[in-house]
């Protein structure tokens, strides 16, 4: 239960597009389309953006958009805007009733 | 609408116990496996425990495994996780949270609870 690997932090200027990597194994990321993406403000409770590796919830903008290769998923942020600075979270099922997040990556909107 | 209330947060010593609870309101809690998170003050999430809709499995984290039980009553609504042998390590906000049924993920969470460790 390896915490997956993300980037700590990642800047960028408004409109411009940003993209997050989660990097896990063979056991995880690599084997399961489970692979989900929280978006947390300080202070708040995290909020669901992707899930099963692409798909957007009810009112999650369309800027947002997810994939993965091999054992590294990615979070796309298109068309960046002031309210896209948080933190966001890379999750994983990673079998036997267990699930592994990613440590984390703080979007700065320069 | 749909709402996590978790309660039972506080300040304890290391190596005692504490019952956290969680009220689920808005949606049919007993057709829902239920998941805690728990947030370490400055960073990251970590999953710690799922319980299936019925409540007749649950498995946890490597870290808190023979420490931490988690538990439900459908009847009430209401989602448990009882934590003993507490260390500095435990201390974090804890967040309830609903599983986005089939998709082994979670769909709403709580605002969560602060459970702070300190002698």
């Amino acid at each position: 239960q390896s915490a997956l690997t993300q980037p700590r932090s990642l800047s960028e200027s408004p409109g411009q597009s940003v993209t997050i990597s989660c990097t896990g194994t063979s056991s995880d990321v690599g084997y399961y389309d489970f692979v989900s993406w929280y978006q947390q403000h300080p202070g708040k409770a995290p909020k669901l953006m992707i899930y099963d590796v692409g798909n957007r919830p009810s009112g999650v903008p369309d800027r947002f958009s997810g994939s993965k290769s091999g054992n590294t998923a990615s979070l796309t942020i298109s068309g960046l805007q002031a309210e896209d600075e948080a933190d966001y979270y890379c999750f994983s099922y990673a079998g036997s009733h267990t699930w592994v997040f990613g440590g984390g990556t703080k979007v700065t909107v320069l | 609408q749909v709402q996590l209330v978790e309660s039972g947060g506080g300040v304890v010593q290391p190596g005692r116990s504490l019952r956290l609870s969680c009220a689920a309101s808005g949606f049919t809690f007993s057709s829902y496996a239920m998941h805690w998170v728990r947030q370490a003050p400055g960073k990251g999430l970590e999953w710690v425990a799922i319980i299936t809709y019925d409540g007749r499995n649950d498995d946890y984290a490597n870290t808190v495994k023979g420490r931490f039980a988690i538990s439900r009553d459908n009847s009430k609504n209401t989602l448990s996780l009882q934590m003993n042998s507490l260390t500095i390590e435990d201390m974090a906000v804890y967040y309830c949270a609903r599983d986005l049924s089939g998709r082994f993920t979670i769909d709403v969470w709580g605002q969560g609870t602060l459970v702070t460790v300190s002698s």
